[in-house]
């Protein structure tokens, strides 16, 4: 069983398209990292959240962090081909612990 | 500012072969360092870790190895490698074992 549990898995949708993922935790992080990969690369970080019910925006991209800091969302406001990717979140108990990840397909 | 490098970007090898696969980081002192494999594109497992030089940390069992000769070098062997060893291995730094961690580009590994 992950520690983080992402969702959904796999999400294609349309160019323009809205959507959000999840990445939920019965534990309590002080802190969790998004990433994004693209195929033949490594992760490359896209944000911290630190504080519970933190909101942080990356152009358009909305990343929240929930009341507890149990779970965190991303919301990104009509993709585009190029966010295409696997989302991976991260938080840090005993060790650091990275979800399985959202696969994300955006087409054109 | 502080980079990361991994090579080779791909290898082939054939089975019961050795493997040595380096990762150094630039501008940045006593990392902690991190090797993970990572399969058909999901999530991350994690190898080995190291908070120094000559101090290395195993999370799992299995048919590899991983050393720290310098401070900025952290690199992952094997002496004989099986089929199951094949995958995306990824290096990665961070300031802190909480911190968030930076990777390099990673390394395609078939075991033929």
């Amino acid at each position: 069983t992950q520690l983080l549990e992402q969702s959904p898995q796999f999400l294609s949708i349309q160019e323009g398209e809205n959507l959000t993922v999840y990445c939920n935790s019965s534990s309590v992080f002080s802190s969790l990292q998004w990433y994004r990969q693209e195929p033949g690369e490594g992760p490359v970080l896209l944000v911290t959240v630190v504080t519970g019910g933190e909101v942080k925006k990356l152009k358009r991209l909305t990343f929240q962090f929930g009341d507890a800091r149990k779970d965190s969302s991303l919301h990104i406001t009509a993709a585009q081909p190029g966010d295409t990717g696997l989302y991976l979140c991260a938080g840090y108990l005993n060790d650091m612990r990275f979800g399985a990840g959202t696969r994300l397909t955006v087409k054109p | 500012s502080q980079t990361i490098h991994q090579w080779p970007a791909t290898l082939v090898q054939p089975v019961g072969s050795p493997l040595s696969l380096e990762c150094t980081v630039e501008g940045t002192s006593n990392p902690n360092l991190y090797w993970y494999r990572q399969a058909a594109g999901r999530g991350l497992q994690l190898l080995f870790y190291s908070v120094g030089i000559g101090q290395i940390s195993s999370e799992v069992p299995q048919n590899l190895s991983a050393s720290r000769p310098q401070d900025r070098q952290f690199i992952l062997s094997s002496k004989k490698l099986l089929l199951s060893d094949s995958g995306f291995y990824l290096c990665a730094w961070s300031v802190r074992a909480n911190q968030p961690q930076h990777f390099g580009d990673g390394t395609r590994l078939s075991i033929l």
